[in-house]
C-alpha cells in the first residue's frame, strides 16, 4: 500500500522560504511516476504547484514557476517542496501525491497546513 | 492557466443522480483524455474517483461514471448516498504548463 506523509513547519515568517518533505512508503520514488505538490488555501479549491518526474525533470505552475524548487532524495525515499519569498497568499494547506502520466494523483498525502504570518 | 468551470453547487436526494460538468478549451479538456475528477470531504485529502475522462480506480463504486464530449467533461453520480456528499474537483491535463489545470469545485449535497 502506497502511503504518503508530509512534514516541515506549520509557521511561516513573510519573506521567508517554505520548506516541505513527503516521505513516500510503499513504493520506490526511483521506479516511476512522477511526484507533485497541491496546494489548497483554506475556504479555496485545489492548486498544482509542480512536479517532478522520477527520473528528474520538473514542471511548475507558471504562477510560481520563480519562487519554487523541488527535489528528489530517492536514499530516503521522499521529495521535496520550496518556495520563496512567501507572503500571505502562500498560506494554505499543502498536499504531496503520486501523479500518473496523465496528471491524475492516485494517492495523496493528508496535507499539512501551512500558515505565512509573522 | 485559468480554472476549469463547474457549478458551485448539485444536489439530488437519496437513490437520485447527480451530473457535474467541468468546461475547459481544446487546450486542456478538448485537447486530450486526460480528464480526472476527485472527492473530497471536509478537512480530508482529495480522493481520485476518475481518471483518463472514464477509468475509475479500484474500490471506487461503479456508481460514479465519467464522460466528456468536446471542451467538456461531466460526472454522474446514480444512486447518491449520503456519503457522497462532498467536494468535488474536475482536473485536466494543460498543455500550456504541461502540468494540470483543477476545475473550480462543486458541493454536492444529499437532500
Amino acid at each position: 500500500q502506497v502511503q504518503l506523509q508530509e512534514s516541515g513547519p506549520g509557521l511561516v515568517k513573510p519573506s521567508e522560504t517554505l520548506a516541505l518533505t513527503c516521505a513516500v512508503s510503499g513504493y520506490s520514488i526511483s521506479r516511476g511516476y512522477s511526484w507533485g505538490w497541491v496546494r489548497q488555501p483554506p475556504g479555496k479549491g485545489l492548486e498544482w504547484i509542480g512536479s517532478i518526474d522520477h527520473s528528474g525533470p520538473t514542471y511548475y505552475n507558471p504562477s510560481l514557476r520563480s519562487r519554487v524548487t523541488m527535489s528528489l532524495d530517492t536514499s530516503k525515499n521522499q521529495f521535496s517542496l520550496k518556495v520563496t519569498s512567501v507572503t500571505a497568499a502562500d498560506t494554505a494547506v499543502y498536499y504531496c501525491a503520486r501523479r500518473l502520466a496523465t496528471t491524475a494523483g492516485d494517492y495523496w498525502g493528508q496535507g499539512t497546513l501551512v500558515t505565512v504570518s509573522s | 492557466q485559468s480554472a476549469l468551470t463547474q457549478p458551485p453547487s448539485a444536489s439530488g436526494s437519496p437513490g437520485q443522480s447527480v451530473t457535474i460538468s467541468c468546461t475547459g478549451t481544446s487546450n486542456d479538456i478538448g485537447g486530450y483524455n486526460y480528464v480526472s475528477w476527485y472527492q473530497q470531504h471536509p478537512g480530508k485529502a482529495p480522493k481520485l474517483m476518475i481518471y483518463e475522462v472514464t477509468k475509475r480506480p479500484s474500490g471506487v463504486p461503479d456508481r460514479f461514471s465519467g464522460s466528456k464530449s468536446g471542451n467538456t467533461a461531466s460526472l454522474t453520480v446514480s444512486g447518491l448516498q449520503a456519503e457522497d456528499e462532498a467536494d468535488y474537483y474536475c482536473s485536466s491535463y494543460a498543455v500550456s504548463n504541461n502540468l494540470g489545470v483543477f476545475g473550480t469545485g462543486t458541493t454536492v449535497s444529499v437532500l
